[in-house]
Order: C-alpha cells, then structure tokens, then sequence
C-alpha cells in the first residue's frame, strides 16, 4: 500500500516556467487538496477536490490549476512560476467526513520544495 | 479566511513535564472533524490525534490528550511527559462542510523539548 505518492520531491524552475506537481494515491478516497508551506504561516489550502471531476479553489489558488479527471490522480500545475511560489507544496488525501468513520484522517505526500530563481 | 487559529507561534517544555497548545477554530456546522499533525524535521505530517464533533468524550492517545470544548470552538491538545522527541511543529486542522467538505489548517505551534 504506498499511500500517497507525490513527485518530485525537489525542483528549480526559472521565472515564467511551467511545471507539474503530481500526486496519487491508492486509498480510493474521495477528498484530495494541495497545501503550500511557508514560514509562520502553516499549510495555506490551494485547491481541493471532493471526487473526480470537482474541484474547487482554497485560500490561495491564484497561479496554479489543478483537475482531477480520476480519483486516484489529483496534479497540480504552475502556469507561469513566479518567485512567489517558491515553497513547500504537500498533497493530502482522506476519506469525506462520514466515510471513513472513526478512522477519518488526512494522509500526506512527502512534500516537494520549489525554488523559483 | 484562516479559521483555525494557533495563537502560540512557539512553546518550550522540558522534558517530562506537561504542555498544552492551544487552537481554536469557526464553524456553523455540527459533522466535522478537528485533527492535531506533528511534523518534526523530516517533513513529515504525522496524525497525533483525532476528534469527531459529535463526541463528547475526549479522544486521547496514550501521552496525548484533548479538550475538546465545542459550545466555545476550542480544540487545545495536552503532551504529558514531554519527550525530546516531542520537538516539532503541530499544527491543528478542521475537516469542515462548507458545502464542499475541506481541510484547512492553523498556522502551527513549534514545540521544543529540552532536557
């Protein structure tokens, strides 16, 4: 069972570039989201979606696009990187609240540092 | 909008002591679930604890405990016999209905224990 799979785990980008932050999972849950870190200000919801072909933004989804043609597969894309999305992204996924019962938490990716020079 | 506040951005504890971090949240629903991760170091989000909303009893998890006080949106997490590898960020989070389901979290607590 490998959980929640996210690559890569490091990348540079030059300003204006565009990548993909990939995540799966194998769990069949419903519910994944994409996290950034940065310093004092915890993990800051990007985007999130509730099943394959629903998504939605969060708190800060302004740079980034995200679909989820699948329930295993939920990437994350940065159009035109900027210096500001120099981060720490996490991928999470977990049951919705009331399917997974008492066992109910978010699994998490390893996370990938993203240095925008 | 955050609406999971940590109003402790560090803690210190010595070891074998007892500290509480504390997290409050907003909500108008009934169904949700509050979390509390640990991440040390390595980067890792490690699930310390868990909380349904519509359980009065407070979850506890050998050295780690709740106060889950709902009427006032607290959800405070209690470290007995702190370890040194205790050391790490925590950061509270609230699974919460807002018409779609989602997880947000606080800003976190960095927590040292030292000998």
């Amino acid at each position: 069972n490998a959980g929640v799979t996210q690559t890569p785990k490091f990348q540079v980008l030059k300003t204006g570039q565009s990548m993909t932050l990939q995540c799966a999972q194998d769990m069949n849950h419903e519910y994944m989201s994409w996290y950034r870190q940065d310093p004092g200000m915890g993990l800051r919801l990007i985007h999130y979606s509730v099943g394959a072909g629903i998504t939605d933004q969060g708190e800060v989804p302004n740079g980034y696009n995200v679909s989820r043609s699948t329930t295993e597969d939920f990437p994350l894309r940065l159009l035109s990187a900027a210096p500001s999305q120099t981060s720490v992204y996490f991928c999470a996924s977990s049951y919705l609240v009331g399917r997974g019962g008492g066992n109910t938490e978010a699994f998490f990716g390893q996370g990938t540092r993203l240095t925008v020079v | 909008a955050q609406t999971v506040t940590q109003s402790q951005p560090e803690m210190s504890v010595q070891e074998a002591e007892t500290v509480t971090l504390s997290c409050t949240y907003d909500t108008s629903e009934n169904n949700y679930y509050l979390f509390w991760y640990k991440q040390p170091p390595s980067r890792q989000m490690i699930l310390v604890i868990r909380q349904e909303a519509y359980k009065q009893q407070n979850a506890t998890e050998n050295r780690f405990s709740v106060n889950f006080q709902k009427a006032a949106k607290s959800f405070s997490l209690k470290i007995s016999d702190s370890q040194l590898g205790d050391t790490a960020m925590y950061f509270c989070a609230f699974f919460m209905n807002t018409g779609f389901q989602k997880l947000v979290f606080g800003t976190g607590t960095r927590l040292l224990v030292s000998p």
